[in-house]
């Protein structure tokens, strides 16, 4: 089991750019969601999914987009990539939800010029 | 946004000594995690807590869900270097399928 895979891991973007965060889980879980983790600020949820084909906003989804195809993947797009979207995002799985354990992958983190 | 306070920001402390943390808010949640954060790595879950006034252990740790579903609390006994991280407490409001509350986390030092 490779659990939860997150690629890239490293990217700089200059304001303007687009580009799409990947997460992929090999557990089979229903529920996937993406957060964002900035200094001093804990973790913010920006969108999460139920199942294929079934996604919701969190706290924070302004100038993100995601969409859950397969049960595996759930792919995180900056449209317009902006300085304030400089962060660490982390992508996490769990068998039926946040109320049990959620399992994070290794994050990615992002630099906006 | 809703919001979780948790206390302390920061904790510095020796080696065996015990340390307690703690978060509180102005909702009631049905659910309090808690979880910890290893430099360069994702959280990992230590506890769920699932009722008001539930304790739980988990080898040393050992963490409460407030009686006013408000706040909880962690303990770390005996600490080791290896308890060096950030732990965050977590939050779930009732119904809510998607919107996980996180504090800001107290990261701790530990020093051998």
């Amino acid at each position: 089991n490779a659990g939860v895979t997150q690629t890239p891991k490293f990217q700089v973007l200059k304001t303007g750019q687009s580009m799409t965060l990947q997460c992929a889980q090999d557990m089979n879980h229903e529920y996937m969601s993406w957060y964002r983790q900035d200094p001093g600020m804990g973790l913010r949820l920006i969108h999460y999914s139920v199942g294929a084909g079934i996604t919701d906003q969190g706290e924070v989804p302004n100038g993100y987009n995601v969409s859950r195809s397969t049960t595996e993947d759930f792919p995180l797009r900056l449209l317009s990539a902006a300085p304030s979207q400089t962060s660490v995002y982390f992508c996490a799985s769990s068998y039926d939800g946040p109320r049990n354990e959620q399992f994070f992958g290794p994050g990615t983190r992002l630099t906006v010029l | 946004g809703q919001q979780l306070n948790q206390s302390p920001q920061s904790m510095f402390i020796q080696e065996g000594e015990d340390v307690s943390m703690n978060c509180t808010s102005s909702s009631i949640f049905n659910t309090w995690l808690w979880y910890k954060q290893e430099p360069g790595e994702g959280p990992v879950l230590l506890i769920a807590l699932y009722k008001a006034g539930e304790l739980t252990s988990n080898g040393r740790l050992t963490a409460q869900f407030g009686i006013t579903r408000k706040d909880s609390f962690l303990n770390i006994s005996a600490s080791i270097p290896s308890d060096v991280g950030i732990y965050f407490c977590a939050g779930l409001m009732g119904g809510s399928q998607g919107n996980l509350i996180f504090g800001k986390g107290t990261k701790l030092s530990v020093k051998p």
